[in-house]
């Protein structure tokens, strides 16, 4: 079966600076990544995805890399903002099956 | 509007009781899933509809029922609550596309509290 586990429980930043979430995964077979944020009280929500055949992928402040040699993802968000303080998931998608990670709680200090 | 709803937000009951999470969509998704996150935050897949189907079903206490009367709901149902169901139970929603991807909407959750 699918593990996914986070290499940090807790990640405190200053606001500005950039932050990088990681990720590593078990299942080489696995060809779909998702990152996700929970805020606190809230459902978690998507941020960016990427498909196995990408090594990286950006979005607003965002950007996802893929490493499937090592079978590590990681999550960077730039100028990070207080705002973002949340805990965030990465996930890996097969067939209808969603199997999250343990969760980064990301603090930003202002 | 809102895209998933669950309900109720909190739920607190005694051990022995029986109870309903109620959950709806109207994203016009054809998947559906139940989530239970424990109070280290794991999140964990319990079960997964797809089009009133039954496809995934974790390893999970046959007290947990879940029903889907149609694509746009999917309720779960618990007997004989135990001190360890206390979690926040999500509900969420997706579209099945061909190419094996699949953004999940989740719902705002239901706490579990049992006393």
């Amino acid at each position: 079966g699918e593990s996914v586990g986070l290499h940090l429980p807790t990640l405190s930043v200053q606001e500005g600076d950039n932050s990088i979430i990681n990720c590593a995964y078990s299942n080489s077979a696995s060809d779909y990544f998702i990152w996700y944020k929970q805020e606190s009280g809230k459902g978690p929500q998507f941020i960016i995805d990427i498909r196995s055949n990408m090594d990286k992928r950006q979005g607003q402040r965002v950007t996802v890399l893929l490493n499937k040699t090592v079978k590590h993802l990681s999550l960077q968000i730039a100028a990070t903002q207080p705002g973002d303080s949340a805990v965030y998931f990465c996930a890996v998608y097969n067939n209808n099956d969603m199997r999250f990670g343990a969760g980064t709680r990301l603090t930003v200090k202002p | 509007d809102t895209a998933v709803s669950q309900t109720p937000k909190y739920l607190v009951t005694q051990m022995g009781n029986d109870k309903s999470i109620k959950c709806e969509q109207n994203l016009g998704h054809d998947t559906m899933y139940w989530y239970k996150q424990d109070s280290k935050k794991f999140l964990k897949i319990m079960f997964s509809y797809n089009n009133k189907e039954l496809i995934i079903n974790e390893t999970v206490p046959n007290r947990f029922s879940p029903k889907s009367p149609d694509k746009a709901h999917l309720n779960l149902h618990i007997n004989s609550l135990e001190l360890g169901d206390s979690a926040v139970y999500f509900c969420a929603s997706s579209r099945r596309t061909s190419g094996n991807t699949g953004e999940l909407f989740f719902g705002e959750g239901s706490r579990l509290t049992v006393l």
